[in-house]
């Protein structure tokens, strides 16, 4: 079957920098993607790879190793705003998105 | 003004009723989704449509069903709400294939089934 996992919670400081890791197994791959999604609002798009390596946008990164099927997001500079969930998603070879369950993100002062 | 708009944005109906929940966009996409989201769990596909003549079923369809009355509408129904379906159920748009990864939400429409 195909699978998402990535961990439930975590914690880390203003100021700071987090790695959210994301492992996947799914049924041939067209891409990773990563959303933000505050509480009670809307998924909104941060960053896809689709190649090996790393993207880098402001203060976000997202890595990719298709051989070890292995994504991370890092967040650098870490703001009270970026307490959320991250999303992590891959698109098959259907081009449908499997949909990790998102790790929930606290920021403490 | 939003790109994805959905309607109504909170209900809460009893078990046997038939709801709607409308999505209509402005972002000129060809492909409209139907998600829910439970908590602890991924968002998971109910249908999808990539033009107003084609609609697929997706992860979990059954209890619901769905009309493409334009490019721009997507509405979800259920025939029969029942408690399980209490969940936020969000609309959503993308372009054609590469560039399907990157979807455009609506705001969600909170369900409760009493």
């Amino acid at each position: 079957g195909q699978n998402i996992d990535q961990p439930t919670e975590m914690t880390a400081t203003e100021g700071a920098i987090v790695q959210i890791n994301c492992t996947y197994q799914t049924s041939g791959f067209n891409g990773l993607f990563w959303y933000q999604q505050h509480a009670g609002e809307a998924p909104t798009f941060l960053s896809y790879n689709v190649l090996d390596g790393l993207e880098e946008k402001g203060r976000f990164s997202s890595f990719l190793s298709r051989s070890k099927g292995y994504s991370y997001l890092l967040l650098k500079e870490l703001q009270m705003k970026d307490s959320a969930s991250y999303l992590c998603a891959v698109m098959d070879s259907n081009y449908q998105l499997i949909w990790g369950a998102g790790t929930k993100l606290i920021i403490k002062p | 003004d939003a790109d994805v708009t959905q309607t109504p944005r909170n209900r809460i109906t009893k078990t046997g009723k038939r709801i709607m929940l409308e999505c209509s966009q402005t972002k000129g996409h060809d492909r409209m989704y139907w998600y829910r989201q439970d908590p602890g769990l991924g968002l998971r596909l109910i249908y999808y449509s990539f033009d107003v003549k084609d609609i697929n079923k997706g992860e979990i369809s059954d209890g619901y069903s769905v009309s493409r009355q334009a490019q721009a509408k997507f509405s979800l129904s259920l025939e029969s709400a029942i408690p399980n379906q209490t969940a936020l159920y969000f609309c959503a748009t993308s372009a054609p294939e590469r560039e399907a990864g990157e979807l455009f939400f609506g705001e969600g429409s909170r369900l409760t089934v009493l």
